[in-house]
């Protein structure tokens, strides 16, 4: 079974700080994918992967980067946190002879005081 | 530009009762059609998928979906509900170009007993 994890579920910081989000997959995927979940508005992309050190921007990149320096392992980073990236953050990864299916990790609900 | 719409945002049902949830899509060509199911406090599972070929497609738990191009639809059934089926279910469409899915916003699937 494919496998994504991700480094916390529940995360509280303050407004301001750097915040890093882990991803790691165990399938060797190529693609990985960071979204964030925000109820009323579905899952929006952030960014995503398609290979160690190459990174696109997706629908709502504003406030946040990427890094993906190992195949297995794609970080978000909110440069500053703000209360309105206040969500819960899904990451996915998928193998591009599967067609588009990915797989998601349990997610992190990050709440920014 | 793709979309998906979700039009029903909370459906209840009764258990034992059958279910349908609706999904329209906009795209071009021939759309990859998913369900992903979202269990409370978990990540997407994928439900089903339609690429090409039998319309009406088979999923896990019982689930199945029919993709009907003249209406633009993938709606996604089940002919008898249990109480474990209470969760957020999300349609999405291949966008495309790129590896990147869209997300309709979910439609929450209430239970009653």
């Amino acid at each position: 079974d494919v496998k994504v994890t991700q480094s916390s579920r529940y995360l509280v910081k303050r407004t301001g700080e750097k915040v890093f989000l882990e991803c790691v997959q165990d399938m060797d995927h190529e693609n990985m994918f960071w979204y964030r979940q925000d109820p009323g508005l579905g899952l929006r992309l952030i960014y995503f992967s398609y290979d160690v050190k190459m990174k696109e921007k997706g629908d709502i990149p504003e406030g946040y980067s990427v890094s993906r320096e190992k195949k297995e392992r794609f970080s978000l980073i909110l440069e500053s946190a703000s209360t309105n990236q206040t969500s819960m953050y899904l990451c996915a990864s998928s193998f591009p002879a599967e067609l588009y299916e990915q797989y998601f990790g349990p997610g992190t609900r990050l709440t920014v005081t | 530009a793709q979309s998906v719409t979700q039009p029903d945002i909370h459906i209840t049902v009764s258990e034992g009762a059958s279910l349908e949830l609706r999904c329209n899509y906009s795209y071009g060509a021939t759309p990859y059609l998913f369900w992903y199911v979202q269990s409370p406090g978990q990540g997407l599972q994928l439900l089903l998928k339609y690429f090409s070929g039998d319309t009406l497609v088979q999923g896990i738990k019982g689930f199945e979906a029919e993709f009907k191009r003249s209406q633009s639809s993938f709606n996604l059934r089940k002919p008898s509900v249990h109480w474990s089926d209470a969760a957020e279910y999300f349609c999405a469409v291949h966008g495309g170009a790129t590896n990147k899915l869209i997300f309709g916003t979910g439609t929450l699937l209430a239970v009653q007993p």
